[in-house]
Formats: structure tokens, C-alpha cells, sequence
């Protein structure tokens, strides 16, 4: 199985930080990679697929970069709402998997 | 609007069986693939299982694979989960997701609020 690894597992910023996320495949996977947050007690949201593009809907201020191996998710400024934790997520080999998360607190 | 709702879950004695089903609304059911992710109390995302328009392309993970069949009805627009023998470290809620293409490997668009089992040993 494929295993991605998140860093860092927690992350304390401020509104307004430039924040920046990583995400490491243990074996390439092409650009078959998801971005997410989750809210306590909601539903994930998908924010960034296929590494760079971002869904619609997502503010502009998330974008996402890389391929084979390592991945990060980045968020230009941080906004309260941003709150959450962030999981990566790879579709490129079954079975899929998600990283650890990385916990985002303002 | 697109919606995923889910039902089924509960409280089940280890060992014990249940059928969780997730209604799709707001889209054409049969062309998407579809999903069931997983998250333990305080833990991450654990995917389960993946199965594809035709109801025939299915895949599971490792923990699940032997226990648990997903299918679908695509007539009713109803996915389902049957999860058998189950145990304590199935505890979790369980989100159904419509995958945003018609393949397995499509990113996860739309999820549901989830479904909690609870599994007693």
C-alpha cells in the first residue's frame, strides 16, 4: 500500500499567515493526489485534485503543487473559517489512502 | 442540489451485522462512481471501499475485505454498505462520497454528514 505522510502533524498560525502543508507519497503517484479539510464534527470538503486544481468553489487562496513523491497544499492568507485539519489523499493505486491529517489552528 | 444521505447505522454486538445505504439525490446516480470512507472517534480518514458505475468494479481495503460487500441500486439511486462479522475497531462514522467521475480513482466531491456505528465487544 501506498503511504502518505503528512508534515507537520499540527500547526499554530496566525490570520493573515502564508501557511504551507506537506504531503509525501512513500512511491510515486504521478499527480493522483487530493487535497481535503475537515471541520470538527462535518464532512470532509474537497479543496484541490489531480495536486494543482483547484475545485470549484474553494477560494483562490488555496492552491496545491507537485508530483511523483511530494506534494503541498498552500494557503496564501489564513482565514479564521480555515480552521480545520487537512488531509491529503492518493487515487493514483488501490487501495486508496489518506495522510495522517494536519491540524490547523488559529 | 446534489445530496448523499445516510442511514443504517447504530449499535451491533461484536460479531453482529449491518446494511448502511446512502440516497443520492440531485444527479444522475448510474454514471458516477462511489465511495465509503471511514473515521474512527479522534482519528483520521480510513477509505473502504470503492465500486464503479457498473456495480460490478469494486474494490476494498484490507480491513474490510472479506466482511464487508458494497453495492449499489442504481434504480433507487442507492448505495450500500453490508458489513458483516463485525468488530470493535470498526467503531466509526461512515461517510458515503460520490467520486466526481465516473472512475474509481476520481477525487471524492460530495460527501455525506456519515452514519455512526457504534460495535460492542
Amino acid at each position: 500500500d501506498i503511504q502518505l505522510t503528512q508534515s507537520p502533524s499540527f500547526l499554530s498560525a496566525s490570520v493573515g499567515d502564508r501557511v504551507t502543508i506537506t504531503c509525501r507519497a512513500s512511491q510515486g503517484i504521478s499527480s493522483s493526489l487530493a487535497w481535503y479539510h475537515q471541520k470538527p464534527g462535518k464532512a470532509p470538503k474537497l479543496l484541490i485534485y489531480a495536486a494543482s486544481t483547484l475545485q470549484s468553489g474553494v477560494p483562490s487562496r488555496f492552491s496545491g503543487s507537485g508530483s511523483g513523491t511530494e506534494f503541498t497544499l498552500t494557503i496564501s492568507t489564513l482565514q479564521p473559517e480555515d480552521f480545520a485539519t487537512y488531509y491529503c489523499q492518493q487515487l493514483n493505486t488501490y487501495p486508496v489512502t489518506f495522510g495522517g491529517g494536519t491540524k490547523v489552528e488559529i | 442540489e446534489v445530496q448523499l444521505l445516510e442511514s443504517g447505522g447504530g449499535l451491533v454486538q461484536s460479531g453482529g451485522s449491518l446494511r448502511l445505504s446512502c440516497a443520492a439525490s440531485g444527479y444522475t446516480f448510474s454514471t458516477f462512481a462511489m465511495s465509503w470512507v471511514r473515521q474512527a472517534p479522534g482519528k483520521g480518514l480510513e477509505w473502504v471501499s470503492g465500486i464503479g458505475v457498473d456495480g460490478v468494479t469494486i474494490n476494498y481495503a484490507d480491513s474490510v475485505k472479506g466482511r464487508f460487500t458494497t453495492f449499489r441500486d442504481n434504480s433507487q439511486s442507492t448505495l450500500f454498505l453490508q458489513m458483516n462479522s463485525l468488530r470493535a475497531e470498526d467503531t466509526a462514522k461512515y461517510y458515503c462520497a460520490k467520486n466526481s467521475g465516473s472512475s474509481r480513482r476520481d477525487p471524492f466531491h460530495i460527501w455525506g454528514q456519515g452514519t455512526m456505528v457504534t460495535v460492542s465487544s
